[in-house]
C-alpha cells in the first residue's frame, strides 16, 4: 500500500499570501488529520476530517481551514499568511473506525516558510 | 495545549545501552501511543497501549502505563545509532474524540 503523500514538500511564501497544502491518505483510510509542528509549540492539532466532515478542530484562528473530498484526499488552506505560520505541516491518516485503534500514519510533511 | 509531557527533553547514550523516556499526562485517556520522528520528517507509530493495559512489548521496545500516576515510559533496549530520533507520546481521550494530543518529545541521540 502506498503511504500518506503530501504535496508540495517545500513551499516559500510571503506575508499576506495564501497557501493550499494537499494530502492523499492511505487507500481505505477515511480519517485525515492535520498538525502544525514548530520548535516552540511542538506538534499542535489543527483539525480532523472523516468522510468529508470536520469531526474535530484545534485552537487555531479561522485563517486555517481544510476540507476533505469524496476520495478522502484532503487539503488545508492558510489565508493571510503570517511569519509565525512558518512550520512543518503534517498530515496523518487513519481508519478512524475505532477509538482504541486510532493509529495515525503520517506523511513526510510540507515545510512552509513565510518571508 | 500539551497533554503529554516527555522527560527528559534530550538524552544522549552509547550504542548498546538502554534508553528510557517518560511521559506524563493530565486527563484520563483511552489509550496512549508512542511515535518516532527522524529529523523533521513524518512521525512513525511505534506502539499503542490501552488504558486497561499495564505493559506492552514490541521487539526492543517496552512500554508501561500507570494510569494512577498518569504516566508512561518507553524503554528501548540495546540501542543502535539508527534509533537516533525524537520520540513523542500521544494521548487520545474522550468519547468520540479522535484527536491525538502530542507531547513536545524527547530527542534521543545514540552515539556509535
Amino acid at each position: 500500500k502506498a503511504g500518506v503523500t503530501q504535496t508540495p514538500r517545500y513551499l516559500i511564501k510571503t506575508r499576506g499570501q495564501q497557501v493550499t497544502l494537499s494530502c492523499s491518505p492511505i487507500s481505505g483510510h477515511r480519517s485525515v488529520s492535520w498538525y502544525q509542528q514548530t520548535p516552540g509549540q511542538g506538534l499542535q492539532f489543527l483539525f480532523e476530517y472523516f468522510s468529508e466532515t470536520q469531526r474535530n478542530k484545534g485552537n487555531f484562528p479561522g485563517r486555517f481551514s481544510g476540507r476533505q473530498f469524496s476520495n478522502s484526499r484532503s487539503e488545508m488552506n492558510v489565508s493571510t499568511l503570517e511569519l509565525g505560520d512558518s512550520a512543518l505541516y503534517l498530515c496523518a491518516s487513519s481508519s478512524g473506525d475505532h477509538i482504541a485503534k486510532n493509529i495515525q500514519y503520517f506523511g513526510a510533511g510540507t515545510r512552509l516558510s513565510v518571508l | 495545549s500539551q497533554q503529554g509531557e516527555e522527560d527528559p527533553q534530550a538524552l544522549s547514550i552509547q550504542e548498546g545501552e538502554n534508553a528510557t523516556m517518560n511521559c506524563s499526562y493530565k486527563t484520563s485517556i483511552n489509550n496512549l501511543q508512542w511515535y518516532r520522528q527522524n529529523s523533521g520528517r513524518g512521525l512513525v507509530h511505534l506502539i499503542l497501549i490501552r488504558s486497561n493495559e499495564r505493559e506492552k512489548h514490541s521487539g526492543r521496545l517496552r512500554v508501561t502505563l500507570d494510569t494512577s500516576k498518569k504516566s508512561s515510559s518507553l524503554l528501548i533496549t540495546a540501542s543502535r545509532a539508527a534509533d537516533t530520533a525524537s520520540y513523542f507520546c500521544a494521548t487520545e481521550s474522550g468519547g468520540s474524540n479522535y484527536k491525538l494530543t502530542f507531547g513536545k518529545g524527547t530527542l534521543l541521540t545514540v552515539n556509535p
